[in-house]
């Protein structure tokens, strides 16, 4: 079954303590990104990735890091977290044989709260 | 950059009314993406929708590119259709629209 698969779904962490959000896609797309969800600000773009060891900042960039070291992977990963970064997390992917935008898949999502 | 508008906000329906959606955006784009966010959150692509119509079921979708709108239908309601409702059109990559946000009663 076509998916993509985020881990944890649910986490609570403390301010500073770095963690990482892992992503995995089963459809050998070329195009992974990273969306945070607030509310009354909608869908944000975090980071994204074009293919392998090709990564460019998005919209919210702060207090991020990303890495593609193989295509099927895209991890999230929080350095110090700050309470401004609890949030609903989204992984999508996509091909990207015409361009980034071809038909998007997200990931369940992760719920990340950091007190 | 570009603005995405959605219409209505809101929408509340009782069990097997049809409904639609609105989304006007601002400049010209690539394609555009319809999803339903259910009330767990998850995120499901309904629609990959450039331009013309299509149809999946009780929903269908269209898309009129050069005058910059999309319309999703809804119809014969159900309570599991209730969840907020996104647009996404991608002159570059998918930029989100704020939502309407539906709730279907038995």
């Amino acid at each position: 079954e076509a998916q993509v698969t985020q881990n944890p779904r649910y986490l609570i962490t403390v301010t500073g303590k770095k963690l990482t959000v892992t992503c995995s896609q089963n459809m050998n797309h070329e195009y992974m990104s990273w969306y945070r969800q607030d509310p009354g600000l909608g869908l944000r773009q975090i980071y994204y990735s074009m293919n392998v060891e090709v990564t460019d900042k998005g919209d919210v960039p702060e207090g991020y890091k990303v890495s593609r070291k193989e295509k099927r992977n895209f991890p999230l990963i929080l350095e110090s977290p700050s309470p401004n970064q609890t949030s609903l997390y989204f992984c999508a992917s996509s091909e990207i044989n015409r361009g980034p935008w071809r038909r998007a898949f997200f990931g369940q999502g992760t719920r990340l709260t950091v007190v | 950059g570009i603005q995405v508008e959605q219409s209505p906000p809101d929408l509340i329906l009782q069990e097997g009314a049809n409904s639609t959606l609105r989304c006007n955006f601002s400049d010209s784009v690539n394609n555009l993406q319809w999803f339903h966010q259910n009330p767990w959150g998850q995120l499901i692509n309904l629609f990959y929708i450039p331009s013309g119509t299509k149809q999946n079921g009780r929903l269908s979708a269209t898309t009129v590119a050069t005058e910059r709108y999309s319309l999703l239908y809804i119809s014969s309601s159900q309570t599991t259709d209730s969840g907020v409702y996104f647009c996404a059109p991608a002159p570059d990559k998918l930029i989100f629209g704020t939502g309407t946000r539906l709730q279907v009663f038995p």
